[in-house]
Protein backbone atom coordinates (compact mmCIF):
# COMPACT_ATOMS: atom_id res chain seq x y z
CA UNK A 1 0.00 0.00 0.00
CA UNK A 2 1.66 3.20 -1.44
CA UNK A 3 1.77 5.76 1.27
CA UNK A 4 1.92 9.47 0.02
CA UNK A 5 4.24 10.86 -2.61
CA UNK A 6 5.54 13.67 -4.19
CA UNK A 7 7.18 14.96 -6.23
CA UNK A 8 10.08 16.46 -6.86
CA UNK A 9 12.32 15.95 -4.15
CA UNK A 10 14.28 18.74 -4.58
CA UNK A 11 14.08 21.87 -6.38
CA UNK A 12 15.88 25.17 -6.96
CA UNK A 13 14.22 28.38 -8.45
CA UNK A 14 15.05 32.02 -9.11
CA UNK A 15 13.16 34.77 -7.06
CA UNK A 16 10.15 35.43 -10.02
CA UNK A 17 9.57 32.24 -11.42
CA UNK A 18 6.75 30.08 -11.19
CA UNK A 19 7.04 26.14 -9.39
CA UNK A 20 4.22 23.61 -9.73
CA UNK A 21 4.84 20.57 -6.80
CA UNK A 22 2.93 17.44 -7.13
CA UNK A 23 1.56 15.12 -4.52
CA UNK A 24 -0.52 11.38 -4.61
CA UNK A 25 -2.57 10.94 -1.73
CA UNK A 26 -1.67 7.38 0.22
CA UNK A 27 -4.54 4.80 -1.50
CA UNK A 28 -8.09 5.25 -0.22
CA UNK A 29 -7.82 8.83 0.80
CA UNK A 30 -9.75 11.62 -0.75
CA UNK A 31 -8.49 14.93 0.75
CA UNK A 32 -4.67 16.93 0.15
CA UNK A 33 -4.16 19.27 2.59
CA UNK A 34 -0.55 21.46 1.81
CA UNK A 35 1.79 22.50 4.53
CA UNK A 36 5.06 24.87 4.20
CA UNK A 37 7.49 24.30 6.56
CA UNK A 38 10.07 26.84 7.05
CA UNK A 39 14.00 26.41 9.02
CA UNK A 40 13.41 26.01 12.12
CA UNK A 41 9.64 26.25 12.33
CA UNK A 42 6.78 23.87 12.24
CA UNK A 43 4.25 23.40 9.23
CA UNK A 44 1.95 26.04 8.45
CA UNK A 45 -1.10 24.92 6.58
CA UNK A 46 -1.52 26.20 3.23
CA UNK A 47 -4.57 25.14 2.00
CA UNK A 48 -6.67 21.67 1.42
CA UNK A 49 -8.74 20.20 -1.24
CA UNK A 50 -11.06 18.04 -1.77
CA UNK A 51 -13.65 16.66 -4.29
CA UNK A 52 -11.54 19.03 -6.34
CA UNK A 53 -12.26 22.29 -4.47
CA UNK A 54 -10.45 24.35 -1.52
CA UNK A 55 -11.89 23.32 1.31
CA UNK A 56 -10.05 25.67 3.70
CA UNK A 57 -6.78 28.04 3.58
CA UNK A 58 -4.58 29.22 5.99
CA UNK A 59 -3.29 32.67 5.83
CA UNK A 60 -0.80 32.73 2.63
CA UNK A 61 -1.00 35.04 -0.45
CA UNK A 62 -2.80 34.15 -3.75
CA UNK A 63 0.59 33.81 -4.90
CA UNK A 64 -0.28 30.12 -3.95
CA UNK A 65 -2.31 28.49 -5.73
CA UNK A 66 -3.59 24.66 -6.09
CA UNK A 67 -5.44 21.58 -7.33
CA UNK A 68 -7.23 18.65 -7.35
CA UNK A 69 -8.18 16.68 -9.93
CA UNK A 70 -10.53 13.34 -10.42
CA UNK A 71 -7.94 11.12 -9.35
CA UNK A 72 -7.46 12.96 -5.78
CA UNK A 73 -4.09 13.59 -6.90
CA UNK A 74 -2.97 17.61 -6.45
CA UNK A 75 -0.65 20.12 -7.23
CA UNK A 76 1.29 23.57 -5.86
CA UNK A 77 1.33 25.89 -7.62
CA UNK A 78 3.29 29.30 -6.17
CA UNK A 79 4.28 32.46 -8.35
CA UNK A 80 6.45 35.20 -8.12
CA UNK A 81 8.83 33.17 -6.14
CA UNK A 82 10.41 35.21 -3.30
CA UNK A 83 13.52 34.26 -1.34
CA UNK A 84 11.18 33.73 1.63
CA UNK A 85 9.38 30.83 -0.10
CA UNK A 86 12.31 29.05 0.27
CA UNK A 87 11.33 25.92 2.75
CA UNK A 88 10.00 22.04 2.85
CA UNK A 89 6.21 21.72 1.08
CA UNK A 90 4.74 18.57 2.73
CA UNK A 91 1.73 17.26 1.51
CA UNK A 92 -0.75 15.34 3.72
CA UNK A 93 -3.46 13.48 2.59
CA UNK A 94 -6.85 11.76 4.87
CA UNK A 95 -10.43 10.39 3.99
CA UNK A 96 -12.89 13.28 5.22
CA UNK A 97 -15.33 10.89 6.35
CA UNK A 98 -12.79 8.62 7.99
CA UNK A 99 -11.23 9.00 11.86
CA UNK A 100 -7.73 8.58 10.85
CA UNK A 101 -5.48 11.80 11.15
CA UNK A 102 -3.76 13.23 8.06
CA UNK A 103 -0.67 11.41 6.56
CA UNK A 104 2.34 13.25 5.32
CA UNK A 105 4.39 12.56 2.62
CA UNK A 106 8.60 13.52 2.38
CA UNK A 107 8.06 16.67 1.33
CA UNK A 108 9.44 18.58 -1.92
CA UNK A 109 12.55 20.89 -0.80
CA UNK A 110 12.42 24.12 -2.76
CA UNK A 111 15.38 26.78 -2.94
CA UNK A 112 15.01 30.18 -4.15
CA UNK A 113 17.97 32.07 -5.38
CA UNK B 1 0.97 34.71 17.58
CA UNK B 2 1.68 30.86 18.10
CA UNK B 3 -0.96 29.38 19.30
CA UNK B 4 0.96 25.89 19.82
CA UNK B 5 4.14 26.32 21.93
CA UNK B 6 6.72 23.76 22.12
CA UNK B 7 9.26 25.62 24.81
CA UNK B 8 11.80 23.10 24.72
CA UNK B 9 13.62 23.21 21.55
CA UNK B 10 15.86 20.02 22.74
CA UNK B 11 16.03 17.46 25.48
CA UNK B 12 18.61 14.92 25.82
CA UNK B 13 18.12 11.40 27.61
CA UNK B 14 19.05 8.16 28.47
CA UNK B 15 18.01 4.99 26.81
CA UNK B 16 15.81 3.13 29.37
CA UNK B 17 14.75 6.36 31.08
CA UNK B 18 11.15 8.45 30.22
CA UNK B 19 11.02 11.38 27.94
CA UNK B 20 8.88 14.16 28.56
CA UNK B 21 7.75 16.43 25.59
CA UNK B 22 5.56 19.66 26.31
CA UNK B 23 3.38 20.90 25.05
CA UNK B 24 1.30 24.15 25.50
CA UNK B 25 -1.54 25.97 23.70
CA UNK B 26 -3.41 29.06 24.06
CA UNK B 27 -6.16 28.41 21.55
CA UNK B 28 -9.34 27.55 23.42
CA UNK B 29 -11.10 26.26 20.11
CA UNK B 30 -8.72 23.44 19.85
CA UNK B 31 -10.61 19.98 20.52
CA UNK B 32 -8.34 17.20 18.69
CA UNK B 33 -4.53 17.41 19.47
CA UNK B 34 -1.85 15.43 18.13
CA UNK B 35 1.71 14.51 17.83
CA UNK B 36 3.93 13.79 14.99
CA UNK B 37 7.50 12.52 15.20
CA UNK B 38 10.23 13.55 12.15
CA UNK B 39 13.47 12.00 10.76
CA UNK B 40 15.38 14.24 8.68
CA UNK B 41 14.45 13.90 5.02
CA UNK B 42 11.06 12.27 5.38
CA UNK B 43 7.61 13.78 6.37
CA UNK B 44 6.04 14.01 9.87
CA UNK B 45 4.77 10.60 11.13
CA UNK B 46 2.01 10.66 13.06
CA UNK B 47 2.41 9.41 16.72
CA UNK B 48 -0.60 9.60 18.77
CA UNK B 49 -3.56 11.68 19.60
CA UNK B 50 -6.00 12.76 21.56
CA UNK B 51 -9.48 14.35 21.83
CA UNK B 52 -10.03 17.21 23.98
CA UNK B 53 -12.43 14.74 26.04
CA UNK B 54 -10.01 12.68 27.54
CA UNK B 55 -7.35 13.67 29.69
CA UNK B 56 -5.18 10.53 29.06
CA UNK B 57 -4.64 7.95 25.50
CA UNK B 58 -2.35 5.39 25.92
CA UNK B 59 -0.37 3.89 22.96
CA UNK B 60 2.54 0.96 23.70
CA UNK B 61 5.44 3.15 25.23
CA UNK B 62 3.85 5.94 24.06
CA UNK B 63 1.46 8.16 26.32
CA UNK B 64 -0.27 11.73 25.76
CA UNK B 65 -1.71 13.18 28.67
CA UNK B 66 -3.92 15.97 28.02
CA UNK B 67 -4.80 19.25 30.75
CA UNK B 68 -7.44 21.60 29.37
CA UNK B 69 -7.94 23.61 32.05
CA UNK B 70 -4.05 24.66 32.19
CA UNK B 71 -4.00 24.45 27.98
CA UNK B 72 -1.14 21.66 28.17
CA UNK B 73 -0.05 18.36 26.70
CA UNK B 74 2.64 16.14 27.12
CA UNK B 75 4.01 13.04 25.56
CA UNK B 76 5.45 10.37 27.00
CA UNK B 77 8.02 7.61 26.39
CA UNK B 78 9.03 4.79 28.39
CA UNK B 79 11.08 3.48 27.91
CA UNK B 80 13.42 5.30 25.64
CA UNK B 81 15.03 4.17 22.71
CA UNK B 82 17.78 5.72 20.51
CA UNK B 83 15.62 4.71 17.69
CA UNK B 84 13.19 7.34 19.16
CA UNK B 85 15.57 10.01 18.55
CA UNK B 86 13.97 12.78 16.03
CA UNK B 87 12.06 16.19 16.20
CA UNK B 88 8.64 15.90 17.86
CA UNK B 89 6.03 18.14 16.54
CA UNK B 90 2.33 19.36 18.59
CA UNK B 91 -0.33 19.68 16.71
CA UNK B 92 -4.09 20.60 17.31
CA UNK B 93 -6.83 21.36 15.51
CA UNK B 94 -10.46 21.95 15.66
CA UNK B 95 -14.01 20.14 14.45
CA UNK B 96 -12.17 16.79 13.78
CA UNK B 97 -8.80 15.11 12.43
CA UNK B 98 -9.20 16.11 8.81
CA UNK B 99 -9.56 20.17 9.43
CA UNK B 100 -6.26 22.24 9.25
CA UNK B 101 -3.58 21.01 11.81
CA UNK B 102 -1.54 24.04 14.03
CA UNK B 103 1.83 22.84 14.86
CA UNK B 104 4.57 23.92 17.08
CA UNK B 105 8.11 24.63 16.45
CA UNK B 106 9.08 21.08 17.42
CA UNK B 107 11.63 19.41 20.10
CA UNK B 108 14.58 17.53 19.51
CA UNK B 109 14.84 14.55 21.17
CA UNK B 110 17.86 12.58 21.39
CA UNK B 111 18.19 9.45 23.09
CA UNK B 112 21.68 8.17 24.41
CA UNK B 113 23.07 4.54 24.52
Amino acid sequence: DAGVTQSPTHLIKTRGQQVTLRCSPKSGHDTVSWYQQALGQGPQFIFQYYEEEERQRGNFPDRFSGHQFPNYSSELNVNALLLGDSALYLCASSLLQGEETQYFGPGTRLLVL
Amino acid sequence: DQQVKQNSPSLSVQEGRISILNCDYTNSMFDYFLWYKKYPAEGPTFLISISSIKDKNEDGRFTVFLNKSAKHLSLHIVPSQPGDSAVYFCAANSGGSNYKLTFGKGTLLTVNP
